[in-house]
């Protein structure tokens, strides 16, 4: 069984088109992550949720929205796709030992979206 | 200056080689320090947590210097199978704060 899943694995679209990005993990953490690595392989935060809850939210562009329906998913929106979106993006998920999401054990990743924006 | 720092590689190594891969990083509040491994176009994992006392898996030891902010890993008696990129990973441990990656050190290792 996959522990983080993210679909779709591959996304192509043009810009300015609005897509959707995912996740869900099925080993009852309460914390998810969003994570984008760009080209030049650098791993960066962007969102964080505790128990459907926004913890992070790195400086990232309104573009994107992310949503926790409820503590095994977190869905990421994208509006007015750009080029410079192009990129793979992670999910991630950990168990919050603190209840505040203040302590990340172990973080375990989703395969990956690889998203090229043309 | 970069929160964490690693010198990117590449390291290629034969087979059978010991190799070291230093980090660093800025601040000094960080907490908790991990090693995660990234194969090529998939995604990051664990490989070990570093503790103060410096700590041992096999053939990867890590260790710890938080005076000099330092973190290192050694791989002894390297694999063909040990090729990939290795990330540095620091934690404040604070509330509204997430893991710090750094930019991985690749390493590649031949027959």
């Amino acid at each position: 069984d996959t522990a983080v899943s993210q679909t779709p694995k591959y996304l192509v679209t043009q810009m300015g088109n609005d897509k959707s990005i995912k996740c869900e993990q099925n080993l009852g953490h309460d914390t998810m992550y969003w994570y984008k690595q760009d080209s030049k392989k650098f791993l960066k935060i962007m969102f964080s949720y505790n128990n459907k809850e926004l913890i992070i939210n790195e400086t990232v562009p309104n573009r994107f929205s992310p949503k926790s329906p409820d503590k095994a998913h977190l869905n990421l929106h994208i509006n007015s796709l750009e080029l410079g979106d192009s990129a793979v993006y992670f999910c991630a998920s950990s168990q919050d030992l603190t209840g505040t999401g203040g302590w990340t054990d172990t973080q375990y990743f989703g395969p990956g979206t690889r998203l090229t924006v043309l | 200056r970069k929160e964490v720092e690693q010198d990117p590689g590449p390291f290629n190594v034969p087979e059978g080689a010991t190799v070291a891969f230093n980090c660093t990083y800025s601040n000094s509040a960080s907490q908790s320090f991990f090693w995660y491994r990234q194969d090529c176009r998939k995604e990051p994992k664990l490989l070990m947590s570093v503790y103060s006392s410096g700590n041992e898996d096999g053939r990867f030891t890590a260790q710890l210097n938080r005076a000099s902010q330092y973190i290192s890993l050694l791989i002894r008696d390297s694999k063909l199978s040990d090729s990939a990129t290795y990330l540095c990973v620091v934690n404040l441990n604070q509330a509204g704060t997430a893991l710090i990656f750094g930019k991985g050190t690749t390493l590649s290792v031949s027959s």
